[in-house]
């Protein structure tokens, strides 16, 4: 069964770089078709997508945070991880990781997260 | 950038149908997908490429998508079901994730 998990610390301060990092086990990060995605949530609040990496390092992300994100992969460790610089307080939010499949069809695309980690609660407060 | 609208919440009584709208312009030619999130836990998918469920999702979860709207439809609802519910679309214009912004399912 494959298992996401979130990694990293709980609390930054403001205009420092938020980093984390998702070990993947039960599967491997380089597989065709899938790229590996970062969700976040803030606290009461709904959905927003970061970005996405494939195991080739290719990436999508969000632009409304494209300049302050970074998104690797280290497919040695089976990881991938995020660095989001910047932050302030409007970065609080529990952060997750997830599979994210890419499927091509006629006319559009199959893009959706089928496997998320548990989440990781992100303060950022001096 | 496209916007996906959901009413912020649904209630239904135990054993009716609720049907959870999410709205898009022209959403009908986009593939949509649905998650659903209970309390202190990461979403889980629920339905994917408009109507079709992940292995382990009752079929009391199905989808549709026509128009400007795709809608979630919960049939037989039972206490176990509330919870927030997130539609999300491929933005191809821009290449990005669209999430929707969730409708809490209130079983009276």
């Amino acid at each position: 069964q494959l298992q996401l998990r979130e990694s990293g610390p709980g609390l930054v301060k403001p205009s420092e770089t938020l980093s984390l990092t998702c070990t993947v086990s039960g599967g491997s990060i380089i597989i065709g078709s899938y790229y590996w995605g970062w969700i976040r949530q803030p606290p009461g609040k709904g959905l927003e997508w970061i970005g996405s990496i494939y195991y080739s390092g290719s990436t999508y992300r969000n632009p409304s945070l494209n300049r302050r994100v970074t998104i690797s992969v280290d497919t040695s460790k089976n990881q991938f991880s995020l660095k989001l610089s910047s932050v302030t307080a409007a970065d609080t939010a529990v952060y997750y990781c997830a599979r994210h499949l890419e499927v091509a069809k006629v006319g559009s695309a199959l893009q959706y997260f089928d496997y998320w980690g548990q989440g990781t609660l992100v303060t950022v407060s001096s | 950038s496209y916007v996906l609208t959901q009413p912020p919440s649904v209630s239904v009584a135990p054993g009716q149908t609720a049907r959870i709208p999410c709205g898009g312009n022209n959403i009908g030619s986009k593939n949509v997908h649905w998650y659903q999130q209970k309390p202190g836990q990461a979403p889980v998918l629920v339905v994917y490429d408009d109507s079709d469920r992940p292995s382990g999702i009752p079929e009391r979860f199905s989808g549709s998508n026509s128009g400007n709207t795709a809608t979630l439809t919960i049939s037989r609802v039972e206490a176990g079901d509330e919870a927030d519910y997130y539609c999300q679309v491929w933005d191809s214009s821009g290449d990005h994730v669209v999430f929707g912004g969730g409708t809490k399912v209130t079983v009276l």
